[in-house]
């Protein structure tokens, strides 16, 4: 099946700084994915959307100033969590929609834990 | 603004034994329904889709939209089901993807 890869796996910064999180598809083009915020022993939360080639649709209540999305390409989009601050600590995980596929199932990535020190 | 509801946590149970594990929708329109799994430092995954209605590793649900529910089962559960299980939702019209999730539960299942 189509896979969603996402770097880095794991990433610890500093309070204050910001840390910017790839989603890519690796063998389909996605003009959309998402991307969802999921807390310890808690469910996932979508933030926004993202499109390709335009501004991505947030969620209500997820700053979207804090959380910057960027999906210049058909295959990359990028999260970037800006002044990171502690509570921004979290498992970050992105999906995409195959288009091409039959199915048009959604796959996901293998999520990115912050860690904001 | 839709809601699912997974009663259950954690839920036990022996090999060979059934397995049902509940999902609760709030929705006023026609939903797409969803189970996904989530294998132990695995990303999640499809298991299947209420359109579908197929059978994927032995599980089952179908859509009740009378109980607004959408409870996911299997007749002998085996050692490799333990897993996270959540039920998503989709609504129609929506931005296929755009998934609101349960908050998961985690099955674990006893040789």
């Amino acid at each position: 099946g189509a896979v969603v890869s996402q770097h880095p796996s794991r990433v610890i910064c500093k309070s204050g700084t910001s840390v910017k999180i790839e989603c890519r598809s690796l063998d389909f083009q996605a003009t959309t994915m998402f991307w969802y915020r999921q807390f310890p022993k808690q469910s996932l939360m979508l933030m926004a959307t993202s499109n390709e080639g335009s501004k991505a649709t947030y969620e209500q209540g997820v700053e979207k100033d804090k959380f910057l999305i960027n999906h210049a390409s058909l295959t990359l989009s990028t999260l970037t969590v800006t002044s990171a601050h502690p509570e921004d600590s979290s498992f970050y995980i992105c999906s995409a929609r195959d288009h091409g596929g039959g199915t048009g199932e959604l796959f996901f990535g293998e999520g990115s834990r912050l860690t904001v020190l | 603004a839709q809601r699912v509801t997974q009663p259950e946590k954690l839920l036990s149970v022996f090999k060979g034994a059934p397995v049902e594990l509940k999902c609760n929708y709030s929705y006023s329109g026609s939903p797409e329904l969803f189970w996904y799994v989530q294998y132990s430092r695995q990303r999640l995954q499809l298991l299947l889709r209420h359109i579908s209605r197929e059978s994927i590793k032995g599980f089952t649900a179908d859509l009740n939209k009378g109980e607004t529910s959408f409870h996911l089962k299997k007749p002998f559960a085996q050692e490799e089901d333990s897993a996270m299980y959540y039920c998503a939702l989709s609504a129609v019209g929506t931005s296929y993807g755009k998934l609101t999730f349960g908050q998961g539960t985690i099955l674990t299942v006893h040789p």
